[in-house]
């Protein structure tokens, strides 16, 4: 497996408590992605960063932020959660805009109560 | 928007036969990439084919591209029950930083 690691694997937290995803790279790769899955839905891209401090919203950001302060991580951060925050997410990593292929993390399942 | 559409959604074969997914998308692409998901994992990337490529091969995977109709298709030859996954195409659009598109995904099951 490529060096992506998510943490935490597994949360179960309250509606309206923030809650913030890790993900930790280990291949100095450039991009980095935030990819939430759901049933019926595929997977849809949240955020995405090209770079330190370089950030960008993908097609379902509303409610979440991120930031990347290190090339190694990237925090999705959900200001206050609701339940249809409910998901598995997964991060990605790529040296390449898309054109080479990416490496995913094993997902954080978030249950939002 | 979703830019890869599976087909069929779900697929159930013996072991040993050959599986076909099909995969269409909407906009012009800079590649088209195959991903399985096996239940609980994170996706894992399979073959990736660029928009000037016709046909690609893998092993026992081999993946065709028809950019004029915007479709692709994935075929696993001599299935195993290993290769029970979901299998994702997914978009790279060209000229973007926007990362990959996926689609919702093919539910392969391989009957023992």
């Amino acid at each position: 497996d490529a060096g992506i690691t998510q943490s935490p694997r597994h949360k179960v937290t309250e509606t309206g408590t923030p809650v913030t995803l890790r993900c930790h790279q280990t291949e100095n790769h450039r991009y980095m992605y935030w990819y939430r899955q759901d049933p019926g839905h595929g997977l849809r891209l949240i955020h995405y960063s090209y770079g330190v401090k370089d950030t960008d919203k993908g097609e379902v950001s509303d409610g979440y932020s991120v930031s990347r302060s290190k090339t190694e991580d990237f925090l999705l951060t959900l200001e206050s959660a609701t339940s249809s925050q409910t998901s598995v997410y997964f991060c990605a990593i790529s040296d390449d805009r898309g054109g080479t292929e990416a490496f995913f993390g094993q997902g954080t399942r978030l249950t939002v109560v | 928007s979703q830019q890869g559409e599976e087909d069929p959604q779900a697929l159930s074969i013996q072991e040993g036969e050959n599986a076909t997914m099909n995969c269409s998308y909407k906009t012009s692409i800079n590649n088209l990439q195959w991903y399985r998901q096996n239940s609980g994992r994170g996706l894992v990337h399979l073959i990736l084919i660029r928009s000037n490529e016709r046909e690609k091969h893998s092993g026992r995977l081999r993946v065709t591209l028809d950019t004029s109709k915007k479709s692709s298709s994935l075929l696993i030859t001599a299935s195993r029950a290993a290769d029970t996954a979901s299998y994702f195409c997914a978009t790279a659009a060209g000229g973007g930083a926007d990362g990959l598109t996926f689609g919702k995904g093919t539910h392969l099951i391989i009957q023992p």
